[in-house]
């Protein structure tokens, strides 16, 4: 199985802030990498798929980038909606698997 | 718009069954892979299993091989999940989600999800 491992596991930032995660693949999975935005009691929200593009309705503020075995989530000009936890997920081979998670926190 | 509604949760005893199901509307259900992931009282994401458009491939994580099993019914836009010899550990909030792709092997993702049902496990 392909094992994600994101970083930090969580973090304080402010709005306006600039807020970059990582997820580190096992092995190669090309640019099969997504990003899901979660809060609790709410359905998860796909915001980048494949890599770096954004998903329709997703706001621009949020960018991927990466290829291989080593992907970045960057959140630029933080806002209130945005705290919430974030997960990797790869579907570049079976059982798809996530990242453990990446909790972003109000300073 | 598309719409994912998940029921069948609740409060059952280890080791029976439970029957999950999701009700899908707004798409062509026909053409869209669908999974099943889930998120344990304090943990992350999970993914749990998965089948193709047709339902001719299925795939399940190694935590629940041989006890869940994943299906669809097409003439009633439903997605499935039987889940036997249920554990503590399977408590979760259950979540059925769409594949953009049509195939569970389609390196695709995951573009619109339910908003989750909660199962949980105790004597």
């Amino acid at each position: 199985d392909i094992q994600l491992t994101q970083s930090p596991s969580s973090l304080s930032a402010s709005v306006g802030d600039r807020v970059t995660i990582t997820c580190r693949a096992s092995q190669g999975i090309s640019t099969y990498l997504n990003w899901y935005k979660h809060k609790v009691g709410r359905a998860p929200k796909l915001l980048i798929h494949v890599a770096s593009t954004l998903q329709t309705g997703v706001p621009p503020r949020f960018r991927g980038s990466g290829s291989g075995t080593e992907f970045t989530l960057t959140i630029n000009d933080l806002q209130p909606e945005d705290f919430a936890t974030y997960y990797c997920h790869q579907s570049y081979s079976l059982p798809q698997t996530f990242g453990q998670g990446t909790k972003v926190e109000m300073k | 718009q598309v719409q994912l509604v998940e029921s069948g949760g609740g409060v059952v005893q280890p080791g029976t069954s439970l029957r999950l199901s999701c009700a899908a509307s707004g798409f062509t259900f026909s053409r869209h892979a669908l999974h099943w992931a889930r998120q344990a009282p304090g943990k992350g994401l999970e993914w749990v299993a998965g089948i193709s458009y047709d339902g001719s491939d299925t795939y399940s994580a190694e935590s629940v091989k041989g006890r869940f099993t994943i299906s669809r019914d097409d003439s009633k836009s439903t997605l499935t999940l039987l889940m036997s010899s249920l554990r503590a550990e399977d408590t979760a909030v259950y979540y059925c989600a769409r594949d953009w792709y049509y195939d569970i092997r389609g390196q695709g993702y995951l573009d619109d999800w339910g908003q989750g049902t909660l199962v949980a496990v105790s004597s």
